[in-house]
């Protein structure tokens, strides 16, 4: 596509409930970051991959968060037993490599509110 | 780890005055980026530094990068209401393959 989609753009659930975000890069972006902005906050990281190798996860808040991505295509932020601490706006960026100085391309996000 | 900061946290002007808006890194770096975030939306990339001691100007924007390559600078000469927004900074060191954002710095502009 011609950027980096998101969905859904916005998403309620009620707490203890479990949400998954979906990203889909540009197309040939090998790296791919997702980050949560919490109301007024900075960007933070939760995890990145790269190509096929390993993920870099060391973001991800509690073991209530994991990420997958499928080759260098798609990937699904899963929030299991959502708190309400977890509202914020879940960013994903991709990049055409982490070791050329390229620009991150970042979707609309998703907006999750937990009540 | 790699960390960023970025000061001032907010900073309020008046139409017509000047910004500025710093960046350290604890390590040093292979590149840096400057975005920008407009309330309601998402990061945009504006520019990209790498050499050390670097100067890059777009229109009303100076952006520069220090000769040790751990910090950078962000100025805005005679403010607009459109420059209201979010400034990031984000670099990747040497050593590592994450690309680490500032917390940026929140400019409001009044007219």
């Amino acid at each position: 596509g011609a950027g980096v989609s998101q969905s859904p753009s916005n998403k309620v659930t009620e707490k203890g409930k479990d949400v998954e975000l979906r990203c889909d890069p540009i197309s040939g972006h090998t790296a791919l970051y997702w980050y949560r902005q919490r109301l007024g906050q900075g960007l933070e990281f939760l995890i990145y991959f790269q190509g096929n190798s390993a993920p870099d996860k060391s973001g991800l808040p509690s073991d209530r968060f994991s990420a997958e991505r499928t080759g260098e295509s798609v990937s699904t932020l899963t929030i299991q037993r959502t708190q309400q601490e977890d509202s914020a706006v879940y960013l994903c960026a991709s990049k055409l490599s982490f070791r050329t100085g390229t620009e991150a391309f970042f979707g609309q996000g998703t907006r999750l509110t937990v009540v | 780890g790699q960390q960023v900061m970025q000061i001032p946290q907010y900073q309020h002007v008046q139409e017509g005055e000047d910004f500025t808006t710093y960046c350290n890194s604890s390590t040093t770096l292979s590149n840096i980026q400057w975005y920008k975030q407009r309330p309601g939306g998402h990061p945009v990339f504006l520019i990209q530094l790498v050499k050390s001691g670097e100067v890059k100007k777009q229109k009303r924007l100076t952006f520069q990068f220090g000769e040790a390559k751990k910090n950078s600078s962000l100025h805005i000469t005679a403010t607009q209401t459109t420059d209201v927004g979010t400034y990031f900074c984000a670099g990747r060191d040497n050593y590592g393959q994450n690309f680490v954002f500032g917390p940026g710095t929140r400019l409001s502009v009044l007219p």
